[in-house]
């Protein structure tokens, strides 16, 4: 079975703080993917990446940066943490080709306070 | 670009009766589409999917969704629900972009099963 694990489950940091999560995919994925997700609002797509080093912005992608330096790992970064930054982060990956249903880590849910 | 709406954000029913989750997307050209199921506290699974060929597709605990190409629907029912059902539900639509793919969600429908 796919895997994507998400490095934390629960965050609780301070405003102004730089905050990093990170997510690992042992499939092999060439893409990776980071939303967030609010109630009422569904899934937003922040970042996604395609390959190693190569990034693409999302739909909301204000506040964070993304780094992929190994084809497994993909890092969500909040550079200055706000508490409008608080709500559920979910990390996923696909095949870049074909069946491209995505799978999902559990999810960090993050407070900034 | 691709949306997709999910009009019922909370959909209530008692536990063996059946339900539908209503799905419809933005626009016709072909399209990759999926339901996938959060439980509480937890990541989301794909429950089913569309890729193309028949249009009813089924998943494995008993839910099924029909592509209405001419009514851009994708909705999904179950016959007979279980307390177990009791869950968010979200639609997704794929698009392209360039060489690959990405996922448009819906917001979200939560079903609340009781008995």
């Amino acid at each position: 079975d796919v895997k994507v694990t998400q490095s934390s489950r629960y965050l609780v940091k301070r405003t102004g703080e730089k905050v990093f999560l990170e997510c690992v995919q042992d499939m092999d994925h060439e893409n990776m993917f980071w939303y967030r997700q609010d109630p009422g609002l569904g899934l937003r797509l922040i970042y996604f990446s395609y390959d190693v080093k190569m990034k693409e912005k999302g739909d909301i992608p204000e506040g964070y940066s993304v780094s992929r330096e190994k084809k497994e790992r993909f890092s969500l970064i909040l550079e200055s943490a706000s508490t409008n930054q608080t709500s559920m982060y979910l990390c996923a990956s696909s095949l870049v080709q074909g069946r491209t249903e995505a799978f999902f880590g559990q999810g960090t849910r993050l407070t900034v306070v | 670009a691709q949306s997709v709406t999910q009009l019922d954000s909370q959909v209530p029913v008692f536990e063996e009766a059946p339900v539908e989750l209503r799905c419809n997307y933005s626009s016709s050209v072909s399209v990759y589409l999926f339901w996938y199921v959060q439980y509480p506290n937890q990541g989301l699974q794909l429950l089913l999917k569309y890729l193309s060929g028949s249009t009813l597709v089924e998943s494995i605990n008993g839910f099924e969704a029909e592509f209405n190409k001419s009514q851009t629907s994708f909705h999904l029912r179950k016959p007979s629900v279980h307390i177990s059902d009791t869950a968010e539900y979200f639609c997704a639509v794929s698009e392209a972009l360039g060489g690959f793919q990405k996922l448009v969600f819906g917001t979200g429908t939560r079903l609340l099963v009781s008995p």
